[in-house]
């Protein structure tokens, strides 16, 4: 079936350093790729998503480019801000798994220090 | 619009209780999601449903019960709560089916069966 790993947390990092959070993915189809946000006490966010191959999603500043042939959706952000501290989630969704679900990597927790 | 809203935010069970949580929409979306999440795992798809009147088992159905009788109402019902069932619950809805469509998440609840 499929399955998304992404890094462990947390990951601490001083404001305005350079934000990578890998994801990779093992998928039936041709998937579409998401980016989620959780920030404390709220539910997820949609932050960006890629829908083939060679996409890129943005937004906010965060950006994550669809690689079909390392299987992979990195997310990345050039310069991270206290108020990025949150848990982000990669996900994808296939034609074939039921109901169009969202299949979830296990969140990574990033914590950014003034 | 409030988006997608789930009560309670915290409960603590007792082992064969029962309970009911509470999601709601307003946003008219058609489809509807039930997802779990273990600590350290991603979100599981419990149940989902397409419209009012429909539901359908996801990766994760065993112990809980749907019902969908109006487009803005997805409650899930716990018969016998187990300790295994300990978890935060999202409920989740999109306005299509489809991989490329966004799902909409609530804040979720927190369960602690004991």
């Amino acid at each position: 079936g499929d399955s998304v790993t992404q890094m462990e947390g947390p990951v601490t990092l001083s404001e305005e350093a350079f934000l990578t959070i890998n994801c990779t993915y093992t998928a039936t189809g041709y998937p579409s790729l998401f980016w989620y946000v959780q920030y404390p006490g709220e539910g997820l966010q949609l932050l960006l998503k890629a829908t083939k191959a060679d996409d890129k999603g943005s937004n906010k500043g965060f950006e994550a480019t669809y690689r079909k042939e390392t299987t992979s959706f990195h997310l990345e952000k050039g310069s991270v801000q206290v108020s990025d501290s949150a848990v982000y989630f990669c996900a994808l969704s296939d034609e074939y798994n039921a109901g169009n679900m969202l299949t979830f990597g296990g969140g990574t927790r990033l914590m950014v220090k003034p | 619009n409030a988006g997608v809203t789930q009560t309670p935010k915290f409960r603590i069970l007792k082992i064969g209780q029962s309970m009911t949580l509470q999601c709601a929409q307003d946003m008219n979306h058609n489809y509807m999601y039930w997802y779990r999440q273990d600590p350290g795992m991603g979100l599981k798809l419990i149940y989902y449903s397409v419209g009012a009147g429909i539901t359908d088992k996801g990766e994760v159905p065993n112990g809980y019960n749907v019902s969908r009788s109006t487009t803005e109402y997805f409650p899930l019902r716990l018969e016998l709560a187990a300790p295994s069932q300990t978890s935060v619950y999202f409920c989740a809805s999109s306005y299509r089916t489809g991989k490329k469509e966004t799902q909409y998440f609530g804040p979720g609840t927190r369960l602690l069966v004991l």
